[in-house]
């Protein structure tokens, strides 16, 4: 079973709207990390969350973790196309570093 | 500096042959992953090193896949023989320490097509 559940699967979004991206998870995280991906590429680290209640934001982008350290959301603001691309949560769930991942989330942004 | 290098980036072969890759880790990580992403999904783990010893391989389908890490720098991943099931991308990535929760840096992943 999928331990990291990410909402939407997939998303289009016009040029300069707002949208966010969901990730929940069903044991308390020790860590949760957003990456971006494009299509045949690595993954570009976002940001990393470790405490509860933290929000980072860079640029355009801001995640935030819940106090419960349970789940996660990824916003972007004046969504542009070179946001476009594949949105991954993954998570230390047992302290040992590897990361469990979602099944990302598919962004597209119109003109 | 230099990001994880991996090698090659693509790779087609018949079922039931072998293959491998490889993967150069930043300068100075001692901890080096293996994921496989299959289409359409996250990545995931296979094996974990720390250094030159292996932390987890729980999910490494041993009889069929493999792993090394010389001298707790570089590492390849062989798969012998191939089925079709393997067809995925395979990253490598690597952080600085596992005593702590740090970044994980990804390389840009070898495409593997099974035919």
């Amino acid at each position: 079973s999928q331990e990291l559940e990410q909402s939407p699967q997939s998303l289009i979004v016009q040029e300069g709207k707002n949208l966010t991206i969901n990730c929940t998870s069903s044991k308390t995280l020790y860590g949760l990390y957003w990456y971006k991906q494009k299509y045949g590429e690595g993954l570009i680290f976002l940001m990393m969350l470790q405490k509860g209640g933290e929000e980072k934001s860079h640029e355009k982008i801001t995640a935030k973790l819940d106090e419960k350290k349970q789940q996660s959301s990824l916003h972007i603001t004046a969504s542009q196309p070179s946001h476009a691309g594949i949105y991954l949560c993954g998570a230390d769930m047992d302290s040992g570093y590897a990361l469990n991942f979602g099944k990302g989330t598919s962004l597209l942004v119109t003109p | 500096e230099a990001g994880v290098a991996q090698s090659p980036r693509y790779k087609i072969i018949e079922k039931r042959q072998s293959v491998a890759f490889w993967c150069n880790p930043i300068s100075g990580h001692a901890t080096l992953y293996w994921y496989q992403q299959i289409l359409g999904q996250g990545p995931k783990l296979l094996i974990q090193f720390q250094n030159n010893g292996v932390v987890d391989d729980s999910q490494l389908p041993k009889d069929r896949f493999s792993a090394e890490r010389l001298k707790g720098v570089d590492s390849t991943l062989k798969i012998q023989p191939a089925k079709l099931e393997d067809s995925a991308v395979y990253l490598c990535a690597s952080s600085r320490t596992s005593g702590s929760i740090s970044e994980q840096f990804f390389g840009p992943g070898t495409r593997l097509t099974v035919l």
